[in-house]
């Protein structure tokens, strides 16, 4: 099982560039997630999508937009990239509250 | 607003020696809380869950709602606990919910 498949694995961006992070889950969970993973702030939610058709911020969601494209698909803009963002980002899917996450490998992106 | 505090950002203890990390919540509501960990080099993956009251790895967890915590305990813990363990909170309102982690707590377990 492919489970939660993230791409690119690894980014270099010039500030002020835009690109899209992808992320594509395989089973059929209604609830996705995206995440920032920085030294000593753990896990901060950047966005979450609860259902198809629906999107709602997480703590961190300046300079960020995000597209449930369908059931399987979630994917994160960054418009105009800053140094603030370099960080890995991680994407997640869950069927319910009280059912585990799966994760994606993560994306490490670092913007210069 | 929904928050999950990790006091202990490093944690270091020798094999066979008892560990414990902590975790408390705030929420007003009634939580579904869960600890993940993250092994070097691996993906974030769920170790226990509180309604399912399991023991893996060793590890338990037990939830107090008077005290707000969930701390995470294994009685002899060992070189491969070492990793990255991190307390979640699941709430949700109306039809949606998210899930909230702590800040993390890295865990060293020296022979």
């Amino acid at each position: 099982n492919a489970g939660v498949t993230q791409t690119p694995k690894f980014q270099v961006l010039k500030t002020g560039q835009s690109m899209t992070l992808q992320c594509a889950q395989d089973m059929n969970h209604n609830s996705m997630y995206w995440y920032r993973q920085d030294p000593g702030m753990g896990l901060r939610l950047i966005y979450y999508s609860a259902s198809e058709g629906t999107t709602d911020k997480g703590e961190v969601p300046n300079g960020y937009n995000v597209s449930r494209l369908n059931k399987r698909e979630f994917s994160l803009r960054l418009e105009s990239a800053a140094p603030s963002q370099t960080s890995v980002y991680f994407c997640a899917s869950a069927w319910d509250r009280n059912t585990e996450a799966f994760f994606g490998q993560g994306t490490r992106l670092t913007v210069v | 607003a929904q928050r999950v505090t990790q006091p202990e950002k490093l944690l270091s203890v020798f094999k066979g020696a008892p560990v414990e990390l902590k975790c408390n919540y705030s929420y007003s509501g009634s939580p579904e809380l869960f600890w993940y960990v993250q092994y070097s080099r691996q993906r974030l993956q769920l170790l226990l869950r509180h309604i399912s009251r399991e023991s893996i790895k060793g590890f338990t967890a037990d939830l107090n709602k008077g005290e707000t915590s969930f701390h995470l305990k294994k009685p002899f813990a060992q070189e491969e606990d070492s990793a990255m363990y991190y307390c979640a909170l699941s709430l949700s309102g109306g039809s949606n919910y998210k899930l909230t982690f702590g800040k993390g707590t890295l865990l060293t377990v020296n022979p």
